[in-house]
């Protein structure tokens, strides 16, 4: 079965703390691709990042960094010294083809509110 | 930078009515999809579109649904009877290439049936 998990379904926290939002997927496909995507109150996916199943390399990027570690399904995301704009929901997804085409699965998603 | 265009951005039916939403995908993208998401809830994946057919259809895409790529460049989603639980936002989605290439969604038209 292909399915992603983001356990926490909110989470507050005050400006300039880290904060990191778990995702944990589940798929037997050797081939597949993590990502994430913010979703701000405006409502568009905007696309955050992008990793493949053979590239367990972390990336930083600015303020935001993801470890990916295959042993644990894992594919966590940390945004560092948050901002008020950070808020917004925060979707992890698995794109992988199963029995059929490619395609997303995405989490329920975590809401991040970062306080003033 | 190129974009996925839908519009409207807001549609409001009434309940039994036919509804269309349209999608401008990027022009060199191959690979075409809707997905919806209900107020408050996860993105569900409901078809994808290639070589002007579909490829994979989930269960939320019943007979009431239809997909569409009537000229080069619109990719539309037609909603023949709506009801109520068909209000949510629906996302069009393109990609060059289903495997090394993530997708471009565009910024959603939220459906509303009264």
């Amino acid at each position: 079965a292909q399915k992603v998990t983001q356990a926490q379904t909110e989470i507050s926290v005050v400006e300039k703390e880290d904060v990191t939002l778990d995702c944990v997927y589940e798929t037997r496909d050797t081939t597949y691709y993590l990502f994430w995507y913010k979703q701000p109150p405006s409502g568009e996916l905007v696309f955050l990042i992008r990793r493949n199943s053979f590239d367990e390399q972390n990336e930083i990027s600015g303020r935001y960094s993801w470890n990916f570690q295959k042993s644990t399904s894992s594919f966590n995301f940390t945004i560092t010294a948050s901002q008020v704009v950070d808020s917004a929901v925060y979707f992890c997804a698995l794109k992988t083809k199963g029995s059929g085409t490619y395609k997303y699965i995405f989490g329920t998603g975590t809401r991040l509110k970062v306080l003033a | 930078e190129p974009e996925v265009t839908q519009t409207p951005s807001h549609q409001v039916t009434q309940m039994g009515q036919e509804v269309i939403l349209r999608c401008v995908p990027i022009s060199n993208h191959l690979y075409f999809y809707w997905y919806r998401q209900i107020l408050g809830q996860k993105v569900e994946f409901l078809v994808s579109f290639y070589n002007n057919e579909i490829s994979e259809k989930s269960e939320i895409f019943d007979d009431q649904f239809s997909v569409e790529r009537p000229d080069g460049s619109n990719f539309t989603l037609k909603i023949r009877s709506t009801k109520l639980e068909d209000s949510a936002m629906y996302f069009c989605a393109s990609t060059q290439d289903t495997l090394n290439y993530g997708y471009t969604f565009g910024s959603g038209t939220r459906l509303t049936v009264v």
